[in-house]
């Protein structure tokens, strides 16, 4: 019963280092996605994936880029790290049929010094 | 894009005391959903609703889908301390994605 798994748990950047945030789900959703979370707010989509091989912009999606490796992992890299980057990172995977709802793995606490 | 308008920000209850909060946009949506995320985890998925007028309860939680389709409610009832987390509010339109409003922060004194 993973769900969805997401590595690293935390990670300190300097600024222009780069990095990849890895996340699998288990649960062959064809749907992923990748939001960000800044205090006192709510969840922002980064990218999102709604099948295997395709990728789409969300609401704030300068500064980062995404693979959909395959059905289960969806992956977010940062080029060049930036303080305005340092936030919670949350994976997402939706289920298919019917009705949605979102399944999100632990969160990466990412800091760029 | 879409704004959701979350509220209270925070509330601070007595534990036994019942709780209310909303969500508000401009945009119709099809869909409301409500999560909770408690301390180093991501959200969870606590009611889904959808269609207009709809009442759905889990457990001590209700929720509502307005009929205007541009609001919704969550009423917990008889909160315990184990309620203590970060409650989202989710919309979605129409082949969109979900619009997160900026959540309320539950503290409940014991």
């Amino acid at each position: 019963n993973a769900g969805v798994t997401q590595t690293p748990k935390f990670q300190v950047l300097k600024t222009g280092q780069s990095m990849t945030l890895q996340c699998a789900q288990d649960m062959n959703h064809n749907s992923m996605y990748w939001y960000r979370q800044d205090p006192g707010m709510g969840l922002r989509l980064i990218y999102y994936s709604a099948s295997e091989g395709t990728t789409d912009k969300g609401e704030v999606p300068n500064g980062y880029n995404v693979s959909r490796l395959n059905k289960r992992e969806f992956s977010l890299r940062l080029e060049s790290a930036a303080p305005s980057q340092t936030s919670v990172y949350f994976c997402a995977s939706r289920t298919d049929r019917g009705r949605e709802k979102l399944f999100f793995g632990s969160g990466t606490q990412l800091s760029v010094l | 894009g879409q704004q959701l308008n979350q509220s209270p920000q925070s509330m601070f209850i007595q534990e036994g005391e019942d709780v209310s909060m909303n969500c508000t946009s401009s945009s119709i949506f099809n869909t409301w959903l409500w999560y909770k995320q408690e301390p180093g985890e991501g959200p969870v998925l606590l009611i889904a609703l959808y269609k207009a007028g709809e009442l759905t309860s889990n457990g001590r939680l209700t929720a509502q889908f307005g009929i205007t389709r541009k609001d919704s409610f969550l009423n917990i009832s008889a909160s315990i301390p184990s309620d203590v987390g970060i409650y989202f509010c989710a919309g979605r339109a129409n082949a969109g994605k979900s619009t997160f409003g900026d959540g309320t922060t539950l503290t409940v004194k014991p």
